[in-house]
């Protein structure tokens, strides 16, 4: 029973690397997301998927990308990594975009150097 | 713009006894989604609690309860029975219905269940 499986939970970088957050799940959900966590700012909502080739921003959506090419997978692209992307990233899936009620994945703690 | 306002940071409460978070959030909508999300020390956050703003009737899922009052736009949480597990960081979040609309979550607080 999976769920909203992420990868890695832990990643350090330098300053200027990219790299790729994984975001999978098995419940055939439309809807996915993606949400960083910093001290006393809540959940900020990076980018958001309703489907399979439909992408939007979210809040705070420079210096990320994504893509949605299966419903299974949503990953989460640092372009340039900068110390200000230190977070911790979390997941997030539903069965109705419009639900509210989401899944989340264990989280993914960054820290850029 | 919405806004959701979780004024305390930091609560604690006795094992057994029922403790408040507190929520508030400012709208000019008037059919919209309320929810309580916790976040244990494991980090994996889960839905405890849902409210439809139409409804009259507060929301109950065991010993999670809320207090909706729409007309002062205040959402709090009662956990009755406290125990250990409910150790963990607690998101207030809104949602208003229909299209392109999106969770927005309040800067949580973090409740410490003592035994």
């Amino acid at each position: 029973n999976a769920g909203v499986t992420q990868t890695p939970k832990f990643q350090v970088l330098k300053t200027g690397q990219s790299m790729t957050l994984q975001c999978a799940q098995d419940m055939n959900h439309e809807y996915m997301s993606w949400y960083r966590q910093d001290p006393g700012m809540g959940l900020r909502l990076i980018h958001y998927s309703v489907g399979a080739g439909i992408t939007d921003q979210g809040e705070v959506p420079n210096g990320y990308n994504v893509s949605r090419s299966t419903t299974e997978d949503f990953p989460l692209r640092l372009l340039s990594a900068a110390p200000s992307q230190t977070s911790v990233y979390f997941c997030a899936s539903s069965p109705r975009w419009s639900s509210g009620e989401l899944f989340f994945g264990e989280g993914s703690r960054l820290t850029v150097l | 713009a919405q806004t959701v306002t979780q004024s305390q940071p930091e609560m604690s409460v006795q094992e057994a006894e029922t403790v408040t978070l507190s929520c508030t959030y400012d709208t000019s909508e008037n059919n919209y989604y309320l929810f309580w999300y916790k976040q244990p020390p494991s980090r994996q956050m889960i839905l405890v609690i849902r409210q439809e703003a139409y409804k009259q009737q507060n929301a109950t899922e065991n010993r999670f309860s809320v207090n909706f009052q729409k007309a002062a736009k205040s959402f709090s949480l009662k956990i009755s029975d406290s125990q250990l597990g409910d150790t963990a960081m607690y998101f207030c979040a809104f949602m208003v219905t229909g299209a392109n609309s999106k969770l927005t979550f309040g800067k949580g607080i973090t409740l410490s269940v003592r035994p």
